[in-house]
């Protein structure tokens, strides 16, 4: 595998599941970050690890819980969702995070409907 | 923070022909980053250009830092050139445009 992967591709969930988002990067990067899409919106930035450490959360919702064991993989643990949580889930890295602005690389995303 | 603006939002074109998409950006950034987004969601890099120009194959792009915009050119578009090109500035996280999209006819 090269680059950035995501799993699942798509995945349709209820209100009261939960699930996982799972990305794994194999670019040799430090720095890992999730974005939504929503319809008609730009693309947000969630959250941000650097090295392991969450150096950014940008006042997301406590129903979407981050986790990153290791600079290679980044998960996203949901629940207890809301159908306007649907939208496109995006993965990337970088070789670093901060304070120098490097090229980051996206994954495939992952497609997600709350029913 | 940092506020992008692309245009146009939309573009039709035959193909074969040229086009240039705008990105305006409202503050000094440390780099730009061009995407053309496919039907299925990937985000896929066209450059990394914080000033000067840079050219690949058909495309090509130039940013002028100091009046804060950046062109992207298409020339000799192909219908496998549509979908929404987004621009992204960075001050230290990307900050997207609402994205130009693009429908090629053949």
């Amino acid at each position: 595998e090269t680059g950035v992967t995501q799993t699942p591709r798509h995945l349709v969930m209820g209100m009261t599941n939960k699930k996982s988002l799972k990305c794994e990067q194999h670019l040799g990067h430090n720095a890992m970050y999730w974005y939504k899409q929503s319809a008609k919106k730009p693309l947000e930035l969630m959250f941000v690890y650097s090295l392991e450490e969450r150096v950014e959360n940008n006042s997301v919702p406590s129903r979407f819980s981050p986790e990153c064991p290791n600079s290679s993989h980044l998960f996203l643990h949901l629940h207890t969702l809301q159908p306007e949580d649907s939208a496109l889930y995006l993965c990337a890295s970088s070789q670093e995070s901060h304070p120098s602005a490097y090229e980051q690389y996206f994954g495939p995303g992952t497609r997600l409907t709350v029913t | 923070g940092i506020q992008v603006e692309q245009s146009p939002p939309d573009l039709i074109l035959q193909e074969g022909a040229n086009s240039t998409l705008r990105c305006n950006f409202s503050d000094s950034v440390n780099n730009l980053q061009w995407f053309h987004q496919n039907p299925w969601g990937q985000l896929i890099n066209l450059f990394y250009i914080p000033s000067g120009t840079k050219q690949n194959g058909r495309l090509s792009a130039t940013t002028v830092a100091t009046e804060r915009y950046s062109l992207l050119y298409i020339s000799s578009s192909q219908t496998t050139d549509s979908g929404v090109y987004f621009c992204a500035v960075n001050d230290y996280k990307l900050s997207f445009g609402a994205g130009t999209t693009v429908t090629v006819r053949a």
